[in-house]
C-alpha cells in the first residue's frame, strides 16, 4: 500500500514570497491533516478534512495560510504572504474516520524562509 | 481543553538500559492514546496505541499503560539498542473527535 505522499521535500523561498504544498493521502482515507512542526517543538494542527469539507482550522492563520482539499483527495496548502516565522516542517498526514485509528504521515516538506 | 504533556529531553542513556518517559494528558471523556516516533532524517510513525482505560499497547519492545486515574501513558522500554535513538511523541484524540493532538516530544540519545 502506497503511503502519504509530499512535495516538495525542500523549499527555500524569501520572505513575502508564496509557496504552496501538495498531499497525496493515501487511497480511501477520508480524514486529511496539514500539520505544522517548528524546530523543537510537537507537531501542531493546521487544518483538517474529512473528504473535502474543513472540520478544523481553528489554528490555521487564515491572514496569509489557505488550504483546499479538492473532490476530497489530494491536498494543497498555500502560504501568501511567507514571514520568517513560517519556517518548519509542514507535515500531511491522512487516516480512515473513525477517531481510534493511526494516523499515517508523510515524509514533509521542510520550508525556510530567509 | 485537551493537552497533552511531555518530560522535556533529551534522556540520555547507555545501551541497555532501561527507558521511561513520562507522559500525561488532559482530555474530557475517554481519549484515546498513541506514542508516536521520529527518526532521523524520517516521517512520523505509529508506535504503539491504546484505546481505553488499563489498555496496554506494545510494539518493538515498548510499552506504554493507559492509566486513567493518573492520566498517564508512559513510555516504557527494559532495554534500549543505539537503534532506538528518536523524538518520541505522546499524542491523543479526544474521545468522539478525529483531531490528533501531539506532545512537544522527547529526544532520546542511547550511546553504546
Amino acid at each position: 500500500e502506497a503511503g502519504v505522499a509530499q512535495s516538495p521535500r525542500y523549499k527555500i523561498i524569501e520572505k513575502r514570497q508564496s509557496v504552496a504544498f501538495w498531499c497525496n493521502p493515501i487511497s480511501g482515507h477520508a480524514t486529511l491533516y496539514w500539520y505544522q512542526q517548528i524546530l523543537g517543538q510537537g507537531p501542531k494542527l493546521l487544518i483538517q478534512f474529512q473528504n473535502n469539507g474543513v472540520v478544523d482550522d481553528s489554528q490555521l492563520p487564515k491572514d496569509r495560510f489557505s488550504a483546499e482539499r479538492l473532490k476530497g483527495v489530494d491536498s494543497t496548502l498555500k502560504i501568501q504572504p511567507a514571514k520568517l516565522e513560517d519556517s518548519a516542517v509542514y507535515l500531511c498526514a491522512s487516516s480512515s474516520r473513525t477517531g481510534t485509528t493511526e494516523a499515517f504521515f508523510g515524509q514533509g516538506t521542510r520550508l525556510t524562509v530567509v | 481543553g485537551n493537552s497533552v504533556t511531555q518530560m522535556e529531553g533529551p534522556v540520555t542513556l547507555s545501551e541497555e538500559a532501561f527507558l521511561t518517559i513520562n507522559c500525561t494528558y488532559t482530555a474530557t471523556g475517554y481519549p484515546s492514546l498513541f506514542w508516536y516516533v521520529q527518526y532521523p532524517g524520517e516521517g512520523l510513525q505509529l508506535l504503539l496505541k491504546a484505546t481505553k482505560a488499563d489498555d496496554k499497547g506494545s510494539n518493538k519492545g515498548f510499552e506504554a499503560t493507559y492509566r486513567k486515574e493518573t492520566t498517564s501513558f508512559h513510555l516504557e522500554k527494559g532495554s534500549v539498542q543505539v537503534s532506538d535513538s528518536a523524538v518520541y511523541f505522546c499524542a491523543l484524540i479526544p474521545y468522539n473527535t478525529d483531531k490528533l493532538i501531539f506532545g512537544t516530544g522527547t529526544r532520546l540519545q542511547v550511546f553504546p
